[in-house]
C-alpha cells in the first residue's frame, strides 16, 4: 500500500541554518504531496503542496519539490527562525478518486536563538 | 469562520467506559476524518467518510465507530474504552474525493484511558 517515510527525528538547528527534512514516498500512480506543520499543542496546517512532478511547493520560505524519478518530496528552508520549532509531517493522497492522506511518522524540529 | 471544531478538548475515562467524541466543520467540505496520532507513531487513520451517508475503515479502525450525522458532523464512538486507545485524536475535513484541497484539522481531544 501507499507509505510515507521521513527521516527521524529530532532535528537541533541554530537560529538561520539550513534545513532540511527528508521524504520518500511509495505510491501506484501520481500522488499529490504535502508538508503539514504542528505547532504545540494544535492540530495540523497545511504548510505547502504539489500535485504532479516537477511542482515546487513553497511557503514561508520552506520549499519541497515533487521529484517523481527519486519518489522524493524533500522539505528545505535557508535560514531557519526559533519560530519555526514544531513538528513536521510529510503525507500523501494517492490521486484520483482516492483522497485519503497518508502520513509520515512526523519530524521534530528544534530552532534555539 | 470556525473551521473545525472537536469536543470535548481533554478526557480522561476508566476501562470499559464508553464516550463519543464530536467533530463539526462550518466549511461545507464533504469529506471527513479521524486520525489519532502517538508517539512515533505519526497519524494513522481510524474511518473516513468521503460525503455524507458513507463511511470507510481506514488503518486502526478496531475498538471504534462512527456516524456521518450529516455534512457538518463526523462522530468517534468508543463503546469499552482501553488503555491502548490513549492516544490525541484529531478530525479533520477536506473537499471531495478527486479536488486535491488541504485536509483541515481540529485542536485535537487528548484522550486517557486508565
Amino acid at each position: 500500500g501507499d507509505s510515507v517515510t521521513q527521516m527521524e527525528g529530532p532535528v537541533t538547528l541554530s537560529e538561520e541554518a539550513f534545513l532540511t527534512i527528508n521524504c520518500t514516498y511509495t505510491a501506484t500512480g501520481y500522488p499529490s504531496l504535502f508538508w503539514y506543520v504542528q505547532y504545540p499543542g494544535e492540530g495540523l496546517q497545511l504548510l505547502l503542496k504539489a500535485t504532479k512532478a516537477d511542482d515546487k511547493g513553497s511557503n514561508k520560505g520552506f520549499e519541497a519539490t515533487y521529484r517523481k524519478e527519486t519518489t522524493s518530496f524533500h522539505l528545505e528552508k535557508g535560514s531557519v527562525q526559533v519560530s519555526d520549532s514544531a513538528v513536521y509531517f510529510c503525507a500523501l493522497t494517492p490521486g484520483g478518486s482516492n483522497y485519503k492522506l497518508t502520513f509520515g511518522k512526523g519530524t521534530l524540529l528544534t530552532v534555539n536563538p | 469562520n470556525a473551521g473545525v471544531t472537536q469536543t470535548p478538548k481533554f478526557q480522561v475515562l476508566k476501562t470499559g467506559q464508553s464516550m463519543t467524541l464530536q467533530c463539526a466543520q462550518d466549511m461545507n467540505h464533504n469529506s471527513m476524518y479521524w486520525y489519532r496520532q502517538d508517539p512515533g507513531m505519526g497519524l494513522r487513520l481510524i474511518y473516513y467518510s468521503a460525503s455524507e451517508g458513507t463511511t470507510d475503515k481506514g488503518e486502526v479502525p478496531n475498538g471504534y465507530n462512527v456516524s456521518r450525522l450529516n455534512k457538518r458532523e463526523f462522530s468517534l464512538r468508543l463503546e469499552s474504552a482501553a488503555p491502548s486507545q490513549t492516544s490525541v485524536y484529531f478530525c479533520a475535513s477536506s473537499e471531495a474525493a478527486g479536488v486535491v484541497t488541504e485536509a483541515f484539522f481540529g485542536q485535537g481531544t487528548r484522550l486517557t484511558v486508565v
